[in-house]
């Protein structure tokens, strides 16, 4: 149980354009999911929460207007990087949790920004 | 949440136990110790999890010292997929945006032949 799927796995997209990342818990409701971000030969480093229904809340120095993210449903969050930069070229990974079960992770979405 | 403390890396020979410790000696009485790993190009894995007590499930065991300042992460017979980076987290068990994790530099696993 307790699966976190991710979407897309990876993708391409050119300066300037916006990319949107899914991430759905399959089997349970997650109430508060997470977002992270990892560049090579680093840790993961939280960018942002969210929680379903309300606006997501960010971590220091990470823009709100750049990482949009919405959480509509207890089972869907959506991250979507807009105007991308190759900066922005990343692994960017969602977590899921439901109650005070443990933090699940999706496989990670790699981001490359020609 | 506590800080932790792991070795940057380790070799262990497939077959062989392999024992990752982690430091957490400002831990809180509530709060659990968490472990994670990430093999290359994945999600984290979520391990296993304890409070004070020695816990064991299909993955690993997890021993917790009496004074709650460290453990060690076993796995009992480590295989060459087990090769990841191994991360040690202690955090509160709660709900909603408490319940983030906050990942250090954890410890490189190298199972070799």
């Amino acid at each position: 149980g307790a699966v976190v799927s991710q979407h897309p796995s990876w993708v391409i997209c050119k300066s300037g354009t916006s990319v949107k990342i899914e991430c759905r818990s399959l089997d349970f409701q997650a109430t508060t999911m997470f977002w992270y971000r990892q560049f090579p030969k680093q840790s993961l480093m939280l960018m942002a929460t969210s929680n379903e229904g309300s606006k997501a809340t960010y971590e220091q120095g990470v823009e709100k207007d750049k990482f949009l993210i919405n959480h509509a449903s207890l089972t869907l969050s959506t991250l979507t990087v807009t105007s991308a930069h190759p900066e922005d070229s990343s692994f960017y990974i969602c977590s899921a949790i439901t109650g005070r079960s443990p933090l699940h992770f999706g496989n990670g979405t790699r981001l490359t920004v020609t | 949440d506590a800080k932790t403390t792991q070795p940057p890396s380790m070799d262990c020979a497939e077959g062989r136990a392999a024992n990752l410790p982690c430091n957490h000696s400002t831990i809180s009485g509530n709060e659990y110790v968490y472990w994670y790993r990430q093999i290359h190009s994945q999600g984290p894995q979520y391990i296993i999890h304890g409070l004070k007590n020695n816990e064991t499930n299909e993955m690993a065991s997890l021993i917790i010292t009496e004074d709650r300042k460290s453990s060690t992460l076993i796995l009992p017979h480590a295989t060459l997929r087990d090769t990841a980076v191994y991360y040690c987290i202690v955090r509160a068990t709660t709900t909603g945006t408490a319940s983030k994790l906050t990942f250090g530099t954890g410890t490189r696993l190298q199972v070799t032949l």
